[in-house]
């Protein structure tokens, strides 16, 4: 179990450039989560996965955001026309269940992806 | 909707002083309740976690009873260390839904 990955961990970019973070969740897994976090302030929540399928969007999710777990695995979140106030850590988590089933409420985090839009 | 109310920081003790941290809570019917931690530098991880009404969750000398009557979840730590220096979140959700997380309380402990 080497737990939740994310990559890349640092992004720097222009206003108006796309960027793209992924993340792998830990391989047993079928729950996966978007939060994003700003300075001084609680994780919020962007979307969830359950294996590919997308169940919840918050509405801070713009249309500008895009968000998908095609095979069920790994997930892709993406960002178009970036502005300032995107700039945040983006973090992604993941949950599952026991072999016989029991749903485990715990979530697993990721270290985050830092993003920079000057 | 769901929300949690959190102490605002940031908190200062010294080493070996007692510790609480008040997380409340407001959610229609009876969620899990969490903590998180932050360490410097480091991801969230789960400190620890209550299902049920007066569930009492403990972790690394942290404890955290769930009152139902009072909507509440304060962590509480009986001799702090410097170790225990980092952000605390706390949180709430409905089964493996998403977590709603109150705004933090950077923790700093001095030697």
């Amino acid at each position: 179990d080497t737990g939740v990955s994310q990559d890349p961990r640092h992004k720097i970019t222009k206003r108006g450039q796309n960027v793209t973070f992924r993340c792998d969740p830990i391989s047993e897994h079928n729950r996966l989560y978007w939060y994003r976090q700003t300075l001084g302030q609680g994780p919020e929540f962007l979307t969830y996965f359950q294996n590919e399928a997308q169940l919840e969007k918050s509405r801070l999710l713009s249309d500008r955001f895009s968000a998908e777990r095609p095979k069920g695995s790994f997930s892709t979140l993406e960002i178009q026309r970036t502005e300032q106030g995107d700039s945040a850590m983006y973090l992604c988590a993941s949950s599952g269940r026991t072999s016989g089933g029991r749903v485990l409420e715990t979530q697993y985090f990721g270290p985050g992806t830092r993003l920079l839009v000057l | 909707g769901n929300s949690v109310t959190q102490m605002e920081g940031p908190v200062t003790l010294s080493e070996e002083a007692f510790l609480t941290i008040n997380c409340t809570y407001t959610a229609t019917g009876y969620p899990s309740l969490f903590w998180y931690v932050q360490y410097p530098g480091e991801g969230l991880q789960l400190l620890l976690k209550a299902t049920k009404a007066d569930d009492k969750g403990s972790n690394k000398g942290f404890e955290a009873t769930y009152r139902k009557e009072t909507t509440s979840f304060h962590l509480e730590k009986g001799s702090v260390q410097v170790s225990d220096s980092a952000v605390y979140f706390c949180a709430l959700s409905f089964g493996n839904e998403k977590l709603t997380f109150g705004t933090g309380t950077r923790l700093t402990i001095i030697p």
